[in-house]
């Protein structure tokens, strides 16, 4: 079975871009979870979401930040304006209600530099 | 409030000397607990889960974990470690009918031949 796919594994870009990380959840499962990842702060939650509905997304570092999931097979988090300090692995990852008790599925990641 | 500590940072064993990894936790039910363990440039990677039943629970690549609930813990062991054991290992509580896992700090292995 396929996992979680992530797209892209690696970008760098300027600071002031735009950048779109793509994720496709693990069929069949309705939680997906948007995790950074840095040396400084560990691996933080970013957003979730149900049955593509956000649920939580306290951790949303702030409003450059946006999460979207328009059907049950794809998520982008999107950073805009970009800045260095959003450099960082960012990971996808999906879960299912009722089996499994909560077991999280996590992709690769997509690791992000901004210079 | 739920939280996760890995008491150790980072840990250094000899291949083929014996492991154990801490993990305590702060929950006020009983929780589900999760071990994962990320690679070099890797996603993270389930080792072995707890649910209820027996609270010794065996995951892959030999690796096994025991719940203690008086002690609140979760600590991960392997007899024999070997060299492409060296990750970095993460516990997760996770509370039962939600889904905002937490996670620990993780803790660095390190194994030296």
């Amino acid at each position: 079975d396929a996992g979680v796919i992530q797209s892209p594994r690696h970008e760098v870009t300027e600071m002031g871009q735009e950048v779109t990380l793509r994720c496709k959840p693990i069929s069949g499962h309705d939680y997906l979870f948007w995790y950074r990842q840095t040396m400084m702060r560990g691996l933080e939650l970013l957003i979730y979401f149900n049955n593509n509905v956000p649920i939580d997304d306290s951790g949303m570092p702030e409003d450059r930040f946006s999460a979207k999931m328009p059907n049950a097979s794809f998520s982008t988090l999107k950073i805009q304006p970009s800045e260095p300090r959003d450099s960082a692995v960012y990971f996808c990852a999906s879960s299912a209600s009722g089996m499994s008790g909560n077991t999280i599925y996590f992709g690769e990641g997509s690791w992000l530099t901004v210079v | 409030a739920q939280s996760v500590t890995q008491p150790d940072i980072h840990i250094t064993v000899s291949e083929g000397a014996s492991l154990e990894l801490r993990c305590n936790y702060s929950y006020g039910a009983t929780p589900y607990l999760f071990w994962y363990v990320q690679s070099p440039g890797q996603g993270l990677q389930l080792l072995l889960k707890y649910f209820s039943g027996d609270t010794l629970v065996q995951g892959i690549k030999g690796f096994e974990a025991e719940f203690k609930r008086s002690q609140s813990s979760f600590n991960l062991r392997k007899p024999s470690v070997h060299w492409s054991d060296a990750a970095e290992y993460f516990c997760a509580v996770g509370p039962t009918g939600g889904f905002k896992t937490i996670f620990g700090a993780g803790t660095r292995l390190f194994v030296k031949a």
